[in-house]
């Protein structure tokens, strides 16, 4: 089954305790990007990579690191998580930057931070 | 950044009735996609629309785009409680280097 997989669903830390959430997709997609959801804010970009290697910051990148080392797996890292930080976040990935079949999304990593 | 704005913000309605949302956006686009999410699950893509079309159908839902007045409404016919989600537009700007921009969101509620 094409999907994106991310771990874990649900998280609770305490601020400063470094972690990375994990994410793979099985599509071969090009595009991979990470979204964070707050209520009232809507989905905000945190990073995105157009392929492997290549990684850019999107609005709300304080905070966070990315890596692509493979085209499957695109990790979030959290070096120094802060309560600020607590959301939910989603991976998702589409083939070419959504611009033909949309992007498809992982279930999503509740994250809380205290 | 939010280009596309979502109208009603919540919508309920019976079920069999038809549900409209709107979204509107401020630039140019290369496309403009709707997507449904569930309760504190991921986004679902349900239809892709380009700036050279002007309708699209897929089942039970219907999306037009007016890129002149830079807004595009979704329709979903004859709604059933499993309609029940919030639904997000996002637009796919010509400067925008693949981003997705997106609204706020409708949140539908389909009353049995």
């Amino acid at each position: 089954e094409a999907q994106v997989t991310q771990n874990p669903r649900y998280l609770i830390t305490v601020t400063g305790k470094k972690l990375t959430v994990t994410c793979s997709q099985n599509m071969n997609h090009e595009y991979m990007s990470w979204y964070r959801q707050d209520p009232g804010l809507g989905l905000r970009q945190i990073y995105y990579s157009m392929n492997v290697e290549v990684t850019d910051k999107g609005d709300v990148p304080e905070g966070y690191k990315v890596s692509r080392k493979e085209k499957r797996n695109f990790p979030l890292i959290l070096e120094s998580p802060s309560p600020n930080q607590t959301s939910l976040y989603f991976c998702a990935s589409s083939p070419q930057g959504g611009q033909v079949n949309g992007y498809t999304f992982g279930s999503g990593t509740r994250l809380t931070v205290v | 950044s939010q280009q596309g704005e979502e109208d009603p913000q919540a919508l309920s309605i019976q079920e069999g009735e038809n549900a409209t949302m709107n979204c509107s956006y401020k630039t140019s686009i290369n496309n403009l996609q709707w997507y449904r999410q569930n309760s504190g699950r991921g986004l679902v893509h349900l239809i892709l629309i380009r700036s050279n079309e002007r309708e699209k159908h897929s089942g039970r839902l219907r999306v037009t785009l007016d890129t002149s007045k830079k807004s595009s409404s979704l329709l979903i016919t004859a709604s059933r409680a499993a309609d029940t989600a919030s639904y997000f537009c996002a637009t796919d700007a010509w400067d925008s280097n693949y981003q997705l921009i997106w609204g706020a969101g409708t949140k539908l509620i389909i009353k049995p």
